[in-house]
């Protein structure tokens, strides 16, 4: 078990540039969330992968993107940054729906 | 609309004493509720959890307690660590939803444990 790996740890970029973030999860974790965490405020859903579909999507604009590979890795791509952008993000999987999700570090996004 | 609430930003006890973290939420259909503890720099890591059919729910140190007619839950630990140390999340889901995984996060409560 090698648990929810989130790359990088840290990330800057300037507004209105385009950003990956790349999640990698257990073997067998077939749904993948993510999550935004603003400064000061608990986890967003941003939306869910559940076998490379997405089945799920928080209040999020459409330049918030996702994929879900087979090797159960997944990213999270967010296009036209924004300021406001600046903020952890979490990426959490599960094996199954009898499952808790399990959650990476995350990924420190700054945009200037 | 935030949906679930942790009204107190942070609390502070004395090592040994209880640590009650509280929890409201507004949304009739959340029907399961976790507690999660986040240290800087790590993600958050699962601790407790309760299904509305339940009004408490024990594990070692931690106790949730839900009161679903107040839409109102809370975190027990008895005795409290300075190991305890770190910002509580409550967190609730509607099961039956067809996402009914999301997970919907009130704002977190730190939480120091003094020695």
């Amino acid at each position: 078990e090698t648990g929810v790996t989130q790359s990088p740890t840290h990330l800057i970029k300037t507004r209105g540039q385009q950003v990956t973030l790349r999640c990698s999860s257990q073997s067998g974790h077939n749904t993948v969330s993510w999550y935004q965490q603003a400064l000061g405020q608990g986890p967003q859903f941003i939306f869910q992968y559940y076998r490379e579909e997405e089945n799920g999507r928080g209040n999020f604009p459409p330049r918030f993107s996702g994929l879900q590979f087979p090797n159960y890795s997944s990213e999270l791509n967010v296009n036209a940054l924004e300021l406001d952008d600046s903020a952890l993000y979490l990426c959490a999987s599960r094996l199954g729906s009898n499952y808790g999700y399990t959650f990476g570090s995350g990924t420190r996004l700054t945009v200037v | 609309d935030q949906q679930v609430k942790q009204n107190s930003p942070s609390l502070s006890v004395q090592e040994g004493r209880i640590s009650i973290l509280n929890c409201d939420y507004t949304n009739s259909m959340f029907d399961y509720f976790l507690w999660y503890k986040k240290y800087p720099a790590e993600g958050p890591t699962f601790l407790i959890s309760i299904s509305s059919i339940k009004d408490k729910n024990e594990d070692g140190r931690f106790t949730v307690f839900l009161n679903k007619s107040a839409k109102h839950l809370s975190l027990h630990i008895v005795p409290s660590q300075p190991g305890d140390s770190a910002v509580y999340f409550c967190a609730a889901s509607a099961r039956k939803e067809t996402s009914g995984s999301r997970l919907t996060f009130g704002e977190g409560t730190q939480l120091t444990v003094n020695p």
